[in-house]
């Protein structure tokens, strides 16, 4: 089946630094989503990014779907940014979302 | 008030008892689903629910069942619990057009 490949598994960032994580799928995808678990559990959707380029604040993401990637850019990271982002695909051909096993940031003060 | 409530938010229950998790959602939208999250683990697909009549197996659907009761509701039973079943459960509801899946606050079920 379809992997979903998260890096780096664990980062630890000085509050104000710069940071991309990183998403590689094995196969055709139709869409990718990026998720934040905050340290409460709550899970919120970042972004739905295909394919193309977005930008939401401090954060932005980027697919390049023919090379089977996505990354996830967080600039000027701040201590709420900590907790888990997960990157999850849904498969071509069929419905079926895979998620990675995430990446774990802390952000120190 | 949030668009997507599950409850419980926390159980604990003993092996072979059966077990309903309660997700309602006021976003009108037509697709939901439950996940299922295990420690350190991202999340895996239990069910899907596209609309009322339509309800599909998801990767982990052995040991679970799924009831779409109304547009704004969608239950998953435990027929017989297992302690391997203990997780941490999501509820989740996307519309047809972008598929953005919007999470409920989770159910944290301990199966002793």
């Amino acid at each position: 089946g379809i992997q979903v490949e998260q890096s780096p598994p664990d980062l630890i960032l000085q509050e104000g630094a710069n940071s991309t994580l990183r998403c590689n799928f094995s196969d055709s995808v139709n869409n990718l989503q990026w998720f934040h678990q905050n340290p409460w559990g709550q899970l919120i959707n970042l972004f739905y990014i295909p394919s193309g380029t977005k930008q939401n604040g401090r954060l932005s993401a980027t697919t390049v779907a023919t090379e089977r990637y996505s990354l996830l850019y967080i600039s000027s990271s701040q201590t709420t940014d900590s907790g888990v982002y997960f990157c999850a695909v849904d498969l071509t051909g069929g419905f079926k979302t895979i998620f990675g096993a995430g990446t774990r940031l802390f952000v120190k003060a | 008030d949030a668009d997507v409530t599950q409850t419980p938010r926390n159980r604990i229950t003993k092996t072979g008892k059966r077990i309903m998790l309660e997700c309602s959602q006021t976003k009108g939208h037509d697709r939901m689903y439950w996940y299922r999250q295990d420690p350190g683990l991202g999340l895996r697909l239990i069910y899907y629910s596209f609309d009322v009549k339509d309800i599909n197996k998801g990767e982990i659907s052995d040991g679970y069942s799924v009831s779409r009761q109304a547009q704004a509701k969608f239950s998953l039973s435990l027929e017989s619990a297992i302690p391997n079943q203990t997780a941490l459960y999501f509820c989740a509801t996307s519309d047809g057009s972008t598929d953005t899946q919007y999470f409920g606050p989770g159910t944290r079920l301990t199966v002793l």
